[in-house]
């Protein structure tokens, strides 16, 4: 069975400065896929930022980078320039390819506060 | 284009009454997928259409819950019987395919039980 931990509860970053959110992942798999989400408070899940377990380099988006570690089983998400609208709950999230349909599996999330 | 839309937003209810919600899809996406989420946890698996049949409910947590996706596209969600830890954030996400690609998700129904 697939499992992520999201190990960071709660976290502050002043604003303009970065932060990394960390996300260990559990899988015999051997392709799989990695994603984040933002979750503001009016509820919505944004996907950010998609990372392979076969792709060779960390994937971007914008200021969203991923921090992949394939040995060490972790896909940190990486923001840059934090802006008060980052201020989220942030998931991570793993693809199970050996159920039919991918069906994702989240972590437990960590809220993201951005300090003007 | 548009995105995945949900309605209601949210839904107040009794114990042991009957709810649906109900799912509208990104145009032209074949895949349909159901997640709960209850209050500060990670978004929970419950069914996965594709296209109009269901190729896999090993989510759904009893007999109470059920999905129907008739034409392929709006799906609808039916809970029978409501219990207070129904409660939950229900959100629908909607891939091209079912396989690789992205899910993108709806704004969620909230649903309270009371």
């Amino acid at each position: 069975a697939q499992k992520i931990t999201q190990t960071q509860p709660g976290m502050f970053v002043q604003e303009k400065e970065a932060v990394t959110l960390d996300c260990t992942y559990d899988t015999s798999d051997q392709s799989y896929g990695l994603f984040w989400y933002k979750q503001p408070s009016s509820g919505e899940m944004i996907f950010l930022i998609y990372q392979g377990s076969y792709d060779e380099q960390n994937a971007t988006e914008g200021r969203y980078s991923l921090n992949f570690q394939k040995a060490r089983k972790s896909a940190n998400l990486v923001i840059s320039a934090s802006q008060l609208g980052d201020s989220a709950m942030y998931f991570c999230a793993m693809r199970a390819p050996q159920n039919a349909g991918n069906m994702l599996t989240f972590g437990g999330g960590t809220r993201l506060m951005v300090k003007p | 284009g548009a995105g995945v839309s949900q309605t209601p937003s949210n839904k107040v209810t009794e114990k042991g009454k009957y709810v649906e919600l109900r799912c509208d899809p990104i145009s032209g996406h074949t895949a349909l997928y159901w997640y709960r989420q209850s209050l500060g946890q990670g978004p929970e698996f419950l069914i996965y259409f594709q296209g109009t049949g269901a190729a896999d409910d090993s989510g759904l947590p009893n007999d109470r819950f059920f999905a129907v996706r008739p034409e392929g596209s709006v799906s609808t969600l039916k809970i029978q019987r409501t219990e207070r830890g129904d409660s939950a954030v229900y959100l629908c996400a909607s891939s091209l395919e079912g396989g690789r690609e992205t899910q993108y998700f709806g704004p969620g129904t909230r649903l309270l039980v009371l």
